[in-house]
């Protein structure tokens, strides 16, 4: 089982700030199976990259993502005040679904 | 737009079993896979398992053994059962349509409370 590994924990930036989240493998994902998602406190998570890279539908161009083999990385150009919330990143391969732990954003 | 709307009882008592339904509105059934995943309280997300529409399924292993996630096309449904839980499987459980392995979709939340 691939085990994700999210850094930092926690993440405090101002707004306008460029945030920027990483998400270790422990071993190389096959091609580019990785999404990323935000959450917001009792809200379901929303799908922001699939594909390692690739914008979910209606997500703005100031999220992107990018990565290969097992180091990853979730970049939030300028930060706006929706965007402070928990990012998780997701594997998925080999009829298996693994998420990281979390990364917390918090506004500084 | 595919919407997902689940249901299911709340709370239960120690070594029964978890029933949950997923309904899927709004677009195709076939040819994707359909999660579980839950969330215990203000902790990460964990998947639970999926199915397609012709019953194949995946299950987490470290919850095989008490997971059966079946799948009803006649009604563009799907279900979750755990068996024989304990307060640890207390959590928010959703729903999920992944069409190449990522959640494009979710239900809106369930939580369970099992507690004696």
């Amino acid at each position: 089982e691939i085990v994700l590994t999210q850094s930092p924990v926690t993440l405090s930036l101002s707004l306008g700030e460029r945030a920027t989240l990483s998400c270790r493998a422990s071993q190389s994902v096959g091609g580019t199976d990785l999404a990323w998602y935000q959450q917001k406190p009792g809200q379901a998570p929303r799908l922001l990259i699939y594909g390692a890279s690739s914008r979910a539908t209606g997500i703005p161009d100031r999220f992107s993502g990018s990565g290969s083999g097992t180091d990853f990385t979730l970049t939030i150009s300028r930060l706006e005040p929706e965007d402070f919330a928990v990012y998780y990143c997701q594997h998925y391969g080999s009829s298996s679904i693994t998420f990281g732990q979390g990364t917390r954003l918090e506004i500084k | 737009q595919v919407q997902l709307q689940q249901w299911g009882a709340g709370l239960l008592k120690p070594s029964e079993t978890l029933s949950l339904t997923c309904a899927v509105y709004g677009g195709s059934f076939r040819g994707y896979y359909w999660s579980w995943i839950r969330q215990p309280p203000g902790k990460g997300l964990e998947w639970i398992g999926e199915i397609n529409h012709r019953g194949t399924t995946n299950y987490n292993p470290s919850l095989k053994s008490r997971v059966t996630i079946s799948v009803d096309t006649s009604k563009n449904r799907f279900s979750l059962k755990l068996s024989s839980v304990t307060a640890a499987d207390t959590a928010v459980y959703y729903c999920a349509i992944n069409p190449g392995g990522e959640m494009a979709g979710w239900g809106q939340g369930t939580l369970v409370t099992v507690s004696s």
